[in-house]
């Protein structure tokens, strides 16, 4: 069974801080990685996706992939207490993802 | 309505009984799923289909049946409902290749199971 894990928090920043968020994967094979924001209440709406070949920055989100320790992460600058939220990581397994159970972020102002 | 909806929002029913929740997309989305979400699990996969007629189960499907005769339309059905599948449910889209590609969420069922 492939696995993704996630601390489930929650961690709490200030406003302003980076929002450090990991994952971790168990399939060696997966080439395609997703992070997810779900309020509460309301469905997962995509905000990153990254492939194998490398790193992705947008706006004050960076997902980062260390292909070696089989980690994604996703980094969020300048927090704001709209960034407050459950962040669903996500792991291609196939024709389906295999999502972790999600962090809890809150941003303080 | 263009994107992907979810019918009923809300359901209470009781041990035993058959529900059917619907899902309905505009996209013509090859590939649509059924997870459902409780506390501490995330997304479970239920069952995922490619295309019409072709279906297949995900991590938790015991319990539930699915069928898609048409593109644009992928029910679940609980045929003999129990508490244990009192939960939040999501169906959700995609354009092809279902690991590979965003996938479209829509709102919601939440199903109590009394």
């Amino acid at each position: 069974q492939k696995e993704v894990e996630q601390n489930s928090g929650p961690l709490s920043v200030p406003e302003g801080a980076i929002a450090s968020l990991n994952c971790t994967y168990s399939d060696r094979g997966s080439q395609s990685f997703f992070w997810y924001r779900q309020y509460s209440g309301k469905s997962p709406e995509l905000i990153m996706f990254i492939y194998s070949n490398g790193d992705k920055e947008d706006g004050r989100f960076t997902a980062q992939l260390n292909k070696a320790s089989q980690y994604v992460s996703l980094l969020i600058r300048d927090s704001q207490p709209s960034d407050s939220a459950t962040y669903l990581c996500a792991v291609n397994g196939g024709n389906k993802l295999v999502f972790g159970a999600g962090t809890i972020l809150r941003v303080k102002s | 309505d263009a994107g992907i909806t979810q019918s009923p929002r809300y359901k209470i029913t009781e041990t035993g009984r058959q529900v059917t929740l619907m899902c309905h997309q505009t996209w013509s989305h090859s590939y649509m799923f059924w997870y459902r979400q409780d506390l501490g699990h995330g997304l479970r996969l239920i069952y995922y289909s490619a295309a019409a007629d072709i279906t297949d189960k995900g991590e938790v499907p015991d319990g539930y049946v699915v069928s898609r005769s048409k593109t644009e339309n992928f029910p679940l059905t609980l045929e003999s409902a129990t508490r244990s599948q009192t939960s939040v449910y999501f169906c959700a889209s995609t354009v092809t290749s279902g690991g590979n590609n965003e996938q479209f969420f829509g709102p919601g069922t939440r199903l109590t199971v009394l």
